[in-house]
Parts: structure tokens; sequence; C-alpha cells
């Protein structure tokens, strides 16, 4: 069985500070992750993935995610969050089928 | 790039009608796409696994006779929604991979649909 759990379920942080976001899997084979961001009615846009090399990965809008196989863990970070950074993210494990977490509603104070 | 698109981005039917759902892959072909349906402030939770040429696969729970899924060619599958009540009202979002392994998946914008 495959599982993604996203701990926290809201992130309120100001503009300009960092962000950080949890993301754990369960999965008994080399797995495939994703984070994917979603504003409100709009579909999911992929900011970054993880197949297989560095640790450390690059995405678009300034994100960037560390796969730590030895905590099961995809956290994924940005240094310097702008409002537009408001939306729902959410961390995916392709396995058998691509699953989602629960996401995390990011919630950005001027 | 590889662009999926969705149509309708939104549609209200009366109960009891059915409603269509349009995915495309614009520009790659797509063997597999994906159908997800997602409530309020929830996650997206796998309907089916749309094959072309073959029958969709479907997630344990999902009514097969409720959702109807086509996917006549490689780069359009098909959601059509049948006898359609409030319950069904929801945001339905496709995707579709290359083929390739690993798969990445690339959304469409979503459909909300509101059954009245």
């Amino acid at each position: 069985a495959q599982s993604v759990t996203q701990p926290d379920i809201h992130i309120t942080v100001s503009e300009g500070a960092s962000l950080e976001l949890r993301c754990n899997y369960s999965y008994g084979a080399t797995p495939y992750l994703f984070w994917y961001v979603q504003s409100p009615g709009q579909g999911l846009q992929l900011l970054l993935k993880y197949f297989s090399g560095d640790t450390l990965v690059q995405g678009i809008k300034g994100f960037e995610a560390e796969f730590k196989r030895s905590q099961s863990s995809f956290n994924l970070r940005k240094p310097s969050v702008h409002w537009s950074d408001a939306a729902e993210y959410f961390c995916a494990l392709q396995g058998n089928k691509l699953t989602f977490g629960g996401g995390t509603r990011v919630l950005v104070k001027p | 790039g590889a662009v999926v698109s969705q149509h309708p981005s939104w549609v209200i039917c009366k109960s009891g009608t059915s409603v269509k759902i349009e995915c495309r892959s614009l520009d790659f072909q797509a063997t597999t796409m994906f159908w997800y349906r997602q409530f309020p402030k929830q996650s997206l939770m796998l309907m089916a696994t749309s094959n072309e040429g073959s029958k969709a696969t479907y997630e344990q729970g999902v009514e097969k006779d409720k959702f109807l899924i086509n996917h006549a060619s490689l780069t359009l599958s098909t959601l059509t929604v049948t006898s359609a009540h409030p319950e069904d009202s929801s945001f339905y979002i496709c995707s579709a991979d290359k083929g390739q392994v690993p798969a990445e998946a690339f959304f469409g914008q979503g459909t909300r649909l509101t059954v009245v």
C-alpha cells in the first residue's frame, strides 16, 4: 500500500518569511514524488518532482524540496514567500498510481 | 510542453440530465488518462483510469454506470455523469501522462459541476 501524509492542514505565513510544508510518504519501493500547487477553482500545477539523483530538487517559483529516505519525507520550502503563493499545496507519490496527500492551505499575511 | 485541456470549465445542469466533460491532450498522445473528483477543501480522489481503446478501470466505490468514461483516441477522454443528482456536484479534474517511466501527470484545469 502507498500513502501520503501532509500533517499541516493550514499554514499562515507573513509575506517575506520562509515557508516549509511537510510531506511524509509510505511506499515499499523507490518513490517518485511530486509537489503541486492549486489556486482556487483551478487545476494542478507541477512545482517540482523527484525521481532519483540529487535529493535537493529545485522547482519553479523559487520552491525547492528535499528528499530524505531515512525519514520518508519530501518537504517543500521557499525562502521568502510572496502574496501570490497563497494556494493549496499537494504532495503526491507515483507508485502503482498517483496518490495525493490531503493538502496544505497556505495563507499569506501582508 | 505538455498541455491538457479540459472542457467545460464549469457547467450547471438539472437533476436527471447527463453531462459530458472532455479531456484533451493538446501536444502529446496520451495512452492513459485519469479522472479525479475533488470535494471542497479536500484532496483529489482517483475515480478511474482511462486507457485508449479499452474499458476504463474504476476505483472501488465509483459507480461505473453513473460515471461513463470513453477514451476513443490518443488525445481525448470523456467523462459523462449520467442522471446527475445534486450530490454529484463537485470539481472534476483529468490528467494524462506520456507513457514514460516514471510517469508524470499533466493536469487539466478542472470542471466545476453544479447539479440543481
